[in-house]
């Protein structure tokens, strides 16, 4: 089982739509969760963190984090041409490892 | 100069060649990584530097070396690499290596191909 777990996409949504991201992660005893956006040819930066239950907003950005259940979330609202990038999502494991997923790649067209 | 600088951009090389990749972060940070990044696979990290002393190889090949002499440059030695060895190693640095590190900044890449 991988340990952080992405839909690789794409996920293609319309210019102004919500893109809804997800991820999974087997280790129940994670902390601190984060989202990066790498553009193609980039490296990535980061654009959120969560590290509590519930919702976390910033700007057109929010992060959901459900420790129960295991996942972690990103919605990204009113999405724009620009936002088309691969969205990876990593999760501070035991070790103080920081653990990527393999990414989610979205699409937004005008 | 800001954030992380890598060097060089592209790499090729020969299975019997010996390079270097070169970091530099000018953020002040206390922690640098050296990752991986291959096509359709997450983000691999290899080497994790804090406070210029190594804290983890994440059972990297030893034809990989990395050097760290101090906070701000790390740099990984190359030596009879093999074709699948061909990826973009990414540079990081975040102020330090704690419990709740997840902050990273990452350099532009140096991206390798063996032949």
């Amino acid at each position: 089982q991988k340990e952080v777990e992405q839909n690789s996409g794409p996920l293609s949504v319309p210019e102004g739509a919500i893109a809804s991201l997800n991820c999974t992660y087997s280790d129940r005893v994670s902390q601190s969760f984060f989202w990066y956006r790498q553009y193609s040819g980039k490296s990535p930066e980061l654009i959120m963190s969560i590290y509590s239950n519930g919702d976390k907003e910033d700007g057109r950005f929010t992060a959901q984090l459900n420790k129960a259940s295991q996942y972690v979330s990103l919605l990204i609202r009113d999405s724009q041409p620009s936002d088309s990038a691969t969205y990876l999502c990593a999760v501070n494991a035991a070790g103080n490892k920081l653990t990527f997923g393999g990414g989610t790649r979205v699409l937004v067209k005008p | 100069e800001t954030g992380v600088t890598q060097t060089p951009r592209h790499l090729v090389m020969g299975m019997t060649n010996k390079k270097s990749l070169k970091c530099e972060q000018h953020l002040g940070h206390n922690a640098m990584y050296w990752y991986k990044q291959s096509a359709k696979k997450p983000l691999e990290l290899m080497f994790v530097y804090n406070f210029k002393e190594q804290t983890e190889n994440n059972s990297v090949p030893s034809r990989f070396s990395p050097e760290c002499p101090n906070s701000s440059h790390l740099f990984l030695h190359l030596h009879t690499l093999q074709p699948e060895d061909s990826a973009l190693y990414l540079c990081a640095s975040s102020q330090d290596w704690t419990g709740v590190a997840g902050e990273l900044f990452f350099g532009e890449g140096s991206r390798l191909t063996v032949l």
